[in-house]
């Protein structure tokens, strides 16, 4: 257990209105990402951060932002939500570790299931 | 750039069967292969990994060599049950200096009937 929690599990809103999603971590992990999980596309990465106030685009990362202001939380922000973004949304975390290969597997939130109607 | 290609599901199988599912990788250096699992509801967990060429990865009576000649890490269980019903990814990680970035495969779905 990665110690990793998602909130809120379970969200639905209207076209246009804003949504934030939170992941939450225990260990000082460095590494955190978010991904999105459709059917057909397997997992694709939205954003991802390095570190407190470092964060990065991943390959679908139009309509979303992210913040990290503390080690243990990371933000996904959808400014205006569209039908679009209906999806399951997972927080991944990579431990730490200088060992080539031995640190970079990820360990993953629950998910938060996401419906904009 | 480097990518993960894994087998199409659905595979449907019965009790105690043999299963493999097929992931091949297109890498630049020595990435590290990882197998993950996700039941129905959940999140992904690490099923077993290898980080260097030859290596065996094992956990839950599944099992993937890393095979650098054939750029391939096949995931293979000698004898499925129904609780192993789930979706299966494949994926390596980027060359160093990526951020620990991880090549995931689309998945492929398994279905274990009794």
């Amino acid at each position: 257990d990665a110690g990793i929690t998602q909130s809120p599990r379970h969200k639905v809103t209207e076209t246009g209105t804003p949504v934030t999603l939170r992941c939450h971590q225990t260990e000082n992990h460095r590494y955190m990402y978010w991904y999105r999980q459709d059917p057909g596309h397997g997992l694709r990465l939205i954003h991802y951060s390095y570190g407190v106030k470092d964060t990065d685009k991943g390959e679908v990362s139009d309509g979303y932002s992210v913040s990290r202001s503390k080690t243990e939380d990371f933000l996904l922000t959808l400014e205006s939500a569209t039908s679009s973004q209906t999806s399951v949304y997972f927080c991944a975390i990579t431990p730490g570790g200088s060992k080539r290969g031995s640190y970079n597997e990820q360990f993953f939130g629950p998910g938060t299931r996401l419906t904009v109607l | 750039g480097d990518s993960v290609t894994q087998m199409e599901g659905p595979v449907t199988l019965s009790e105690e069967a043999f299963l493999t599912i097929n992931c091949t990788y297109t890498a630049t250096g020595y990435p590290s292969l990882f197998w993950y699992v996700q039941y129905p509801g959940e999140g992904l967990q690490l099923l077993l990994k290898a980080t260097k060429a030859d290596d065996k990865g094992s956990n839950k009576g599944f099992e993937a060599t890393y095979r650098k000649e054939t750029t391939s890490f096949h995931l293979e269980k000698g004898s499925v049950q129904v609780s192993d019903s789930a979706v299966y990814f494949c994926a390596l990680s980027g060359h160093a200096g990526n951020n620990r970035k991880l090549i995931w495969g689309l998945g492929t779905s398994l279905a274990v009937n009794p």
